[in-house]
């Protein structure tokens, strides 16, 4: 089975842009959630879609959404980005039972210039 | 204000030897901690889970251990080996409300041979 794949792995982007991350999950998968990894503040949790469904938000700004198709496959857009979002930004995937399932992504490494 | 808390960012051990990775929360409604093991440029697997009705669970050269009154979790990895290197993130998650996993920062682990 294969794994969970984001796409891209690495952007650069400048201060101002917007900027789309692609996930998908392990096949069969139906939730996915979405982290993102800073060296200050380790692995923080930006929202989590089951069913095409937002079901758990945290707490970043507006500027950070997401969505989920009906295949399961997520993307999360950041808008009017700011030199603080440079981060990896991590997906992961479970089949609904729980956060504790979870499997992670390779992360897309976001450079904003 | 962190709910999961690594006070540690690295650790030093020689090949062989005993690693512990200690991990204190605040939260007393979690009930499900786990131990994540993250490599540069991979997304972070899962490493051993307890849940609160036990105070110890081991396995292979991992045991995880959690003292409930003292909020405290700790990872033994024995015997430590260079291919542990890497950083190590403590999780915990409140499973009655379908909480998202909160993450510690991370602790490195260097094992030197």
């Amino acid at each position: 089975k294969a794994g969970v794949t984001q796409t891209p792995r690495y952007l650069i982007k400048t201060r101002g842009q917007q900027v789309t991350l692609s996930c998908s999950p392990i096949s069969g998968h139906r939730s996915v959630s979405w982290y993102q990894q800073t060296p200050g503040q380790g692995l923080q949790f930006l929202f989590e879609y089951f069913s095409e469904t937002q079901r758990n938000k945290g707490n970043f700004p507006g500027r950070f959404s997401g969505r989920q198709f009906s295949n399961s496959r997520s993307e999360m857009n950041v808008s009017t980005l700011e030199l603080g979002d440079s981060a990896l930004y991590l997906c992961a995937s479970s089949s609904g039972g729980g956060y504790y399932e979870q499997y992670f992504g390779p992360g897309t490494r976001l450079t904003v210039t | 204000d962190q709910q999961v808390k690594q006070n540690s960012p690295s650790l030093s051990v020689q090949e062989g030897r005993i690693s512990i990775l200690n991990c204190d929360y605040t939260n007393s409604m979690f009930d499900y901690f786990l131990w994540y093991k993250k490599y540069p440029a991979e997304g972070p697997t899962f490493l051993i889970s307890i849940s609160s009705i036990k105070d110890k669970n081991e396995d292979g050269r991992f045991t995880v251990f959690l003292n409930k009154s003292a909020k405290h979790l700790s990872l033994h990895i024995v015997p430590s080996q260079p291919g542990d290197s890497a950083v190590y993130f403590c999780a915990a998650s409140a499973t009655s409300g379908n909480t998202p996993l909160v993450f510690g920062k991370g602790t490195r682990l260097s094992v030197i041979a």
